[in-house]
């Protein structure tokens, strides 16, 4: 089983529309929680962590659900300017950080 | 300030030959770690070095080595080059460790043939 799972998508919405994404890890013990962006041939940039209680920042808002060990990112009023690759990130054994495969979000017009 | 900087850029190797990848950490940071990222795959994890010692190592062969030296900086080292090797390497950095904020450079992208 892979240490962090992504629906790879691609997600296709229009502008406007609310769109989350889930990620499911596999260890129980994993304490850090994050959201990358990555923008097509560029390097992935921190988005936002994701604490126990679930935090927003704007029009973006992260939950953790220890007890499914998933984490989900919601992005509300969609923006041309959201299409990326959404990668989940969870730090794992030896305390080390380790991606999904990334899930392709693309806003229409 | 300069971000990560990673060299070279761009590299073509045949099968068989070695490759050294290069990376400069942010100043101040003393964690580094490498991330393979294969098109349409997200990063995955190669080696992570906190204070010159290696913290973690993905399950890669051992062909794959890195180093940190005093001033913080980097190098990754493919040994045997393989057709599946070809990937764009990137270097990430921190201040507190690898579960931290990770700052990554633009990467080195390796083409194998």
């Amino acid at each position: 089983r892979k240490e962090v799972e992504q629906d790879p998508g691609p997600f296709n919405v229009p502008e406007g529309a609310t769109v989350a994404f889930n990620c499911t890890y596999s260890n129980s013990a994993s304490q850090s929680f994050f959201w990358y962006r990555q923008d097509c041939r560029k390097e992935p940039k921190l988005l936002m962590s994701v604490y126990s209680s679930g935090n927003e920042d704007g029009r973006f808002t992260a939950q953790l659900n220890r007890a499914s060990q998933y984490i989900s990112l919601l992005i509300r009023d969609s923006k041309l300017s959201d299409s990326a690759t959404y990668l989940c990130v969870v730090n794992t054994r030896a305390n080390n950080l380790f991606f999904g495969t990334g899930t392709r979000l693309t806003v229409i017009p | 300030d300069a971000g990560v900087t990673q060299s070279p850029t761009h590299l073509i190797k045949t099968r068989g030959q070695h490759v050294t990848l290069r990376c400069s950490p942010i100043s101040g940071h003393k964690s580094v770690s490498w991330y393979q990222q294969v098109l349409g795959q997200g990063p995955q994890f190669i080696f992570q070095y906190y204070e010159k010692e290696e913290r973690g190592r993905g399950n890669f062969p051992d062909r794959f080595s890195a180093r940190q030296f005093p001033n913080y900086s980097s190098e990754l080292n493919v040994n045997a080059l393989l057709l599946g090797d070809s990937a764009l390497y990137l270097c990430a950095s921190s201040f507190q460790g690898p579960t931290g904020e990770l700052f990554f450079g633009e990467g080195s992208r390796l083409t194998v043939l």
